[in-house]
């Protein structure tokens, strides 16, 4: 099955730098990817996604990046505030309509 | 718009019991799934609908039964309740599964999900 993996488990940064929070995917046929905000005791919220034909793309504030030749995507939030703490999943779509979820990053953000 | 609701909040099976979490959509989307998530970990697809009367299994199906009778409905049975299926169980819709060229026809919406402990 897909590998959706994060490098790192858990992500602590001071208010008011940036963020990168990481994602290596495993089949390369994967089209579309997403990523998911998840606060505690709520369901995820989507952030931001891209298509496989593009390897950037900026919302307000983030920015994912997707780098197809080694299968890795990363999410960039800038000018990281408390209400970004939460988990960060990735997720790509490579069968039909289905979606595989990473593991997720816990993001921390000291004041 | 109330969204993606989802009942009960949460529930404790006993093993064997079988029971049925409900979800509800009014955004008129025609994809819906259903995920479980298990602690510390992502989020894993159970079954999936692309309209009323279609269905399909996910990435985890077993002990688990669908229907869709109505575009607004997708509730998700669990027969005979055993330990593993212990989760947190997440219900969403989307206008398209990610095949359009408009992200926000993609945008998955959740529910608050059911957090069901099986004893």
């Amino acid at each position: 099955g897909e590998s959706v993996g994060l490098h790192l488990p858990t992500l602590s940064v001071q208010e008011g730098d940036n963020s990168i929070i990481n994602c290596a995917y495993s089949n390369s046929a994967s089209d579309y990817f997403i990523w998911y905000k998840q606060e505690s005791g709520k369901g995820p919220q989507f952030i931001i996604d891209i298509r496989s034909n593009m390897d950037k793309r900026q919302g307000q504030r983030v920015t994912v990046l997707l780098n197809k030749t080694v299968k890795h995507l990363s999410l960039q939030i800038a000018a990281t505030q408390p209400g970004d703490s939460a988990v960060y999943f990735c997720a790509d779509r490579y069968t039909g309509n289905q979606f595989y979820f990473g593991t997720g990053t816990s993001l921390t953000v000291i004041p | 718009n109330a969204g993606v609701t989802q009942t009960p909040k949460f529930r404790i099976l006993k093993i064997g019991q079988s029971m049925t979490l409900q979800c509800t959509q009014d955004m008129n989307h025609n994809y819906m799934y259903w995920y479980r998530q298990d602690p510390g970990m992502g989020l894993k697809l159970i079954y999936y609908s692309v309209g009323a009367g279609i269905t399909d299994k996910g990435e985890v199906p077993n002990g688990y039964n669908v229907s869709r009778s109505t575009t607004e409905d997708f509730p998700l049975r669990l027969e005979l309740a055993a330990p593993s299926q212990t989760s947190v169980y997440f219900c969403a819709s989307s206008l398209w599964p990610g095949t359009s060229g408009t992200s926000s026809y993609n945008e998955q919406f959740f529910g608050p999900g059911t957090r069901l402990t099986v004893l």
